[in-house]
């Protein structure tokens, strides 16, 4: 298995509404990733945990929870979105951690609008 | 600062080579990445290229680097319908860092 799978594809929330976006993979990777990607935009990196650890939050706001249950399995919990939050997430894994130059893989998107 | 750069445009002939280019800002950067994203999809890895190679050959996919302009591109030989998708330059140190991505639009 060489995929990083995110769940679902697509989702449509309120913004009073309490959402997950899933992400898994099972390469072994011990690095996973949460980016935020606005139309024609490159992806910007919200999160990281390198074994299973946060490692980093590039000052997300607090509506936006990443969680990572095990070394697997990637969510990222959203409460009271608001609609400029609308976006395509992208998780990615590496093998190891940030710094270490190996390939990132990404999944394919969930692609959230909040109403 | 980091910043990688990309034409955001490029209009090329079906069958024709197109060529993509990329400047990059990190001198130690060891990897440097191209993806693809196709319409509403996620990134894929295309190629990558160590930063003590010139030029890596994959298929119809060349890449070429430049280490002292810090220039990278990416040519693709016989480009087809199925080749249009943004392609986003990448360097990778301490993060990922993508270029703004450059739209290849395929003429028939």
């Amino acid at each position: 298995d060489t995929e990083v799978t995110q769940t679902p594809k697509h989702l449509v929330m309120g913004m009073t509404n309490k959402k997950s976006l899933k992400c898994e993979q099972h390469m072994g990777h011990r690095a996973m990733y949460w980016y935020k990607q606005k139309a024609k935009k490159p992806p910007e990196l919200m999160f990281v945990y390198s074994y299973e650890k946060l490692s980093i939050n590039e000052s997300v706001p607090s509506r936006f929870s990443p969680e990572c249950p095990n070394s697997s399995l990637l969510n990222l919990h959203l409460h009271a979105l608001q609609p400029e939050d609308s976006a395509l997430y992208l998780c990615a894994s590496s093998q190891e951690g940030p710094g270490l130059n190996y390939g990132y893989t990404f999944g394919s998107g969930t692609r959230l609008t909040v109403v | 600062g980091e910043d990688v750069e990309q034409s955001l445009f490029l209009s090329v002939r079906e069958g024709d080579s197109s060529v993509i280019n990329c400047t990059y800002t990190d001198s130690s950067s060891t990897y440097l990445y191209w993806y693809k994203q196709e319409p509403g999809a996620g990134l894929q890895l295309l190629t990558y290229i160590f930063s003590n190679m010139d030029m890596k050959q994959d298929q119809r996919l060349t890449v070429l680097l430049n280490k002292k302009d810090k220039h990278l591109s990416l040519r693709i030989a016989d480009t087809q319908t199925g080749d249009s998708a943004i392609y986003f330059c990448a360097e990778i140190g301490d993060k990922i860092i993508f270029g703004k991505g450059t739209r290849l639009h395929i003429l028939p």
